[in-house]
């Protein structure tokens, strides 16, 4: 029962272009979602998150897109750098004290 | 200063055998977590404490049991370890709920333990 569905398991981008990273759910009273990124032997570190009111939120080179009526979610990462290269996960929640639901993970490669 | 600590980083163990994963963290959150990593790469919710109290059980076998003893500790103790529960396990911490805590759902993690049974 994937609510959160990652289905990239991985991205390869030049170094200095636009990363997209595609993220789809299925649970339409999801009203919070986030992106994680993880390195190897880390644990994942919080990167962005939007809330289902808005449509797009933006942190310095990372930008959610939020399409409530597709139920589908991006992350841009532009220009993109080699510490990039990660796996990134997208998440969801139903409200803010509820548990938070992660896909499987895209790995992003930047190349150089 | 580590936020998130888990220990023991890796663990091999026996099928059948009892352990424990400790998780501290000093971040001064209320909140803590206990998150599964399988081999197909889900991170998956297992326990949530809230201030050493049980929020959030999901569909965890009862050789499972998280224990609290105080609002920065959450340790995770499986009894009879079975293959399946090779994973990777973390734990985090969120802030608590809060007028002055704005919610941005940013959990903290701790680097994970790396759990094999054979």
């Amino acid at each position: 029962d994937q609510q959160v569905k990652q289905n990239s398991p991985s991205l390869s981008v030049q170094e200095g272009r636009i990363s997209i990273l595609n993220c789809d759910y299925t649970n339409s009273m999801f009203d919070y979602f986030l992106w994680y990124k993880k390195y190897p032997a880390e644990g994942p570190t919080f990167l962005i998150s939007i809330s289902s009111i808005k449509d797009k939120n933006e942190d310095g080179r990372f930008t959610v897109f939020l399409n409530k009526s597709a139920k589908h979610l991006s992350l841009h990462i532009v220009p993109s750098q080699p510490g990039d290269s990660a796996v990134y996960f997208c998440a969801a929640s139903l409200n803010r004290d509820d548990k938070i639901i992660f896909g499987k993970g895209t790995r992003l490669h930047i190349l150089p | 200063d580590t936020a998130v600590s888990q220990t023991p980083k890796y663990l091999v163990t026996q099928m059948g055998n009892d352990k424990s994963i400790k998780c501290e963290q000093n971040l001064g959150h209320d909140t803590m977590y206990w998150y599964k990593q399988d081999s197909k790469k889900f991170l998956k919710i297992m326990f949530s404490y809230n201030n050493k109290e049980l929020i959030i059980n999901e569909t965890v076998p009862n050789r499972f049991s998280p224990k609290s003893p105080d609002k920065a500790h959450l340790n995770l103790h499986i009894n009879s370890l079975e293959l399946g529960d090779s994973a990777v396990y973390f734990c985090a911490s969120s802030q608590g709920l809060g007028v002055e805590h704005p919610w941005t759902g940013e959990l903290f993690f701790g680097e994970g333990s790396r759990l094999t049974v054979l």
